[in-house]
């Protein structure tokens, strides 16, 4: 089926750096990626979608500058957080959506990635 | 814009008990609802999801779901749950589009713990 590839699994990164999350769509083409955030024993939240070769959608209070999002490629989107903070200490889970065969409409996501900033 | 409820923030059941984890949602157009499961530090597993046809729909690992459109619901329920079912478990929905890709919009989820 339809696999996203999220890298890294974890990181840990010191406060003040920045740290980059990838992840790549390995046998489909994914034009749409959604990066989700989740809190320790919460929802997962929708940050932005991305839509390669266009800027990215920020929902409302999300800071842009903070979380850049790149789409370049129909199988790469990436998040850079950016002067990373402790609070900025989460879960991030890439999600593509789906419409073709097999799967038919749904979408799929990555294993997620587990920063602590510390 | 849509919305999820999901009822029970915790449900603990002894082993190979049914269960039923309740979903509500709203929305002022038609949607699509999904289950998904999530193992701690892991992503998102699809358990089911129901776009159009049967409402009762079947998913992996013996779980089902029935899609009740007057009572706006997409309750999960297994008949005989294992202590491997233990995890959090999200109601989502997405906006019926005919073909475009909408965000997914999720509960709060779920925690099932299945207890020996």
């Amino acid at each position: 089926g339809a696999v996203v590839s999220q890298h890294p699994s974890w990181v840990i990164c010191k406060s003040g750096t920045s740290v980059k999350i990838e992840c790549r769509s390995l046998d489909f083409q994914a034009t749409t990626m959604f990066w989700y955030r989740q809190f320790p024993k919460q929802s997962l939240m929708l940050m932005a979608t991305s839509n390669e070769g266009s800027k990215a959608t920020y929902e409302q209070g999300v800071e842009k500058d903070k979380f850049l999002i790149n789409h370049a490629s129909l199988t790469l989107s990436t998040l850079t957080v950016t002067s990373a903070h402790p609070e900025d200490s989460s879960f991030y889970i890439c999600s593509a959506p789906l419409t073709g065969p097999p799967e038919g409409y749904g979408y799929t996501f990555g294993s997620g990635t587990r920063l602590t900033v510390v | 814009a849509q919305s999820v409820t999901q009822l029970d923030s915790q449900v603990p059941v002894f082993e190979e008990a049914p269960v039923e984890l309740r979903c509500n949602y709203s929305s002022s157009v038609s949607v699509y609802l999904f289950w998904y499961v999530q193992y701690p530090n892991q992503g998102l597993q699809l358990l089911l999801k129901y776009l159009s046809g049967s409402t009762l729909v079947k998913g992996i690992n013996g779980f089902e779901a029935e899609f009740n459109k007057s009572q706006t619901s997409f309750h999960l329920r297994k008949p005989s749950v294992h202590i491997s079912d233990t995890a959090e478990y999200f109601c989502a929905v997405s906006r019926n589009s005919g073909g475009s890709n909408y965000k997914l919009t999720f509960g709060k989820g779920t925690l099932l713990t299945v207890n020996p």
